[in-house]
């Protein structure tokens, strides 16, 4: 029979409210960060990104934050809309070191009316 | 905006046959990407491609596979003798600079992804 994935961590929340996604990476050398949106069907998509010598960066309704220490990062998007909807996932660059662009473990997330 | 197209969007093959999944990456970027997702997991990387060599590949990338930039345009990944767990999206992604030294959304651009099913 067809083989079942792995359940993605789901996080939901209703909309208009904030939402906080979190990621631990795997690589401390790592010096490059990045979250990626993914809609059913799609490929990922660029939402934002920070550099380790930052702790934390804003976008449009996103911030990502940054914590070196424990290798942690967290996507927080103010007033939550459907179309946020949609899995996202971390990914870690390690410049220098070959430049490969690894993901991370991905959140469902599922806005609620 | 510039896009990286793929094709096919979905193609079911029969294991031990051969596959070539196409993209033509965005027209002005020098390196290229192949990723793959098995269902409901992550996005895992292939193999880079720069100056028409293989920069990168990953311990998945193994002699079943192979890339190609056989013109300006396309970029290319065969799977020779397909077997069922090769059944994944591979994602093909371009960028105009390696990855990681360029900012935002420059970092890397993916395409919608080619569904493979291996019956």
């Amino acid at each position: 029979g067809e083989s079942v994935g792995l359940h993605l961590p789901t996080l939901s929340v209703q909309e208009g409210d904030n939402s906080i996604i979190n990621c631990a990476y795997s690589n401390s050398a790592s010096d490059y960060f990045i979250w990626y949106k993914q809609e059913s069907g799609k490929g990922p998509q660029f939402i934002i990104d920070i550099r380790s010598n930052m702790d934390k960066r804003q976008g449009q309704r996103v911030t990502v934050l940054l914590n070196k220490t424990v290798k942690h990062l967290s996507l927080q998007i103010a007033a939550t809309q459907p179309g946020d909807s949609a899995v996202y996932f971390c990914a870690e660059i390690l410049t220098g070191g070959g430049n490969k662009l690894t993901f991370g473990t991905g959140t469902q997330l599922k806005v609620e009316l | 905006e510039p896009e990286v197209t793929q094709t096919p969007s979905h193609q079911v093959t029969q294991m031990g046959q051969e596959v070539i999944l196409r993209c033509v990456p965005i027209s002005n970027h020098l390196y290229f990407y192949w990723y793959r997702q098995i269902l409901g997991q992550k996005v895992e990387f292939l193999v880079s491609f720069y100056n028409n060599e293989i920069s990168e590949k990953s311990e998945i990338f193994d002699d079943q596979f192979s890339v190609e930039r056989p013109d300006g345009s396309n970029f290319t990944l065969k799977i020779r003798s397909t077997k069922l767990e090769d059944s994944a999206m591979y994602f093909c992604a371009s960028s105009l600079r390696l990855a990681g030294t360029g900012s935002g959304a420059n970092v890397l651009t993916f395409g919608a992804g080619s569904r493979l099913t291996v019956l």
